[in-house]
């Protein structure tokens, strides 16, 4: 069955460095997320990606993410200049062509981050 | 206002025995999909079930079923015959058609599963 893939699973930064988290979306997907859940909380919408543009971003988004699909499988989340907040699980989803509400998102296995 | 609400922080049950996991929601939206996923200790998020708002019936997906009552915004996810691997977190979640494409979820229930 395919499935969303996350590399790494875990990664530990300084504080102040650029990581960048990577997802391999389902193969016939076109609509791709990112969300984050910091440690014992609810899972948080980050950023929805869809023709190769940023479709909605929440406030947690700000300049020091971006996303980017570089090639034809693979879907980045950029932090440039990592915080100590910006600790937490990072979850890459994606879903099919179908407009309906039915379409569901499948999401990644996920990315441990922690900033040190 | 909270989108979803899960009163539940957690819960333990017997093996075997059925489980109601409580959820919420508002909105003012017609047109609107509820999910569950399961969140077991290894991270990843596990999609269980989902019930679109103009499903006439009750969604079931093997021995989850989704407990649909619309006038009560409520969509309680039953597990029946439980088993020890159904330990884990379980989020409900909410996608508004006419707002935009995000999935909104609440806090969660963690299930604790007795031998």
């Amino acid at each position: 069955e395919p499935e969303v893939t996350q590399t790494p699973s875990h990664q530990v930064t300084q504080m102040g460095q650029e990581v960048i988290l990577r997802c391999v979306p389902i193969s016939n997907h076109l609509y791709f997320y990112w969300y984050r859940q910091i440690l014992g909380q609810k899972v948080e919408f980050l950023v929805s990606f869809y023709n190769n543009e940023i479709s909605e971003k929440s406030e947690i988004f700000d300049d020091q993410f971006s996303v980017e699909r570089p090639d034809g499988s693979n879907f980045t989340l950029k932090i440039r200049s990592t915080k100590l907040e910006d600790s937490a699980m990072y979850f890459c989803a994606s879903r099919g062509e179908g407009a309906t509400i039915q379409e569901t998102q499948y999401f990644g296995p996920g990315t441990r981050l922690l900033v040190l | 206002a909270q989108k979803i609400t899960q009163t539940q922080p957690g819960m333990f049950v017997q093996e075997k025995e059925a489980v109601t996991l409580d959820c919420t929601y508002d909105t003012s939206d017609p047109s609107y999909g509820l999910f569950w996923y399961k969140q077991p200790s290894s991270g990843e998020m596990i999609f269980l079930i989902y019930q679109g708002s103009y499903d006439q019936q009750n969604a079931t997906e093997g021995r989850y079923s989704l407990n649909f009552q619309k006038a009560r915004k409520s969509a309680n996810l039953v597990i029946s015959a439980s088993q020890l691997g159904d330990s884990a977190m379980y989020f409900c979640a909410m996608r508004e058609v006419s707002r935009d494409d995000k999935i909104i979820f609440g806090k969660g229930t963690r299930l604790h599963i007795l031998p």
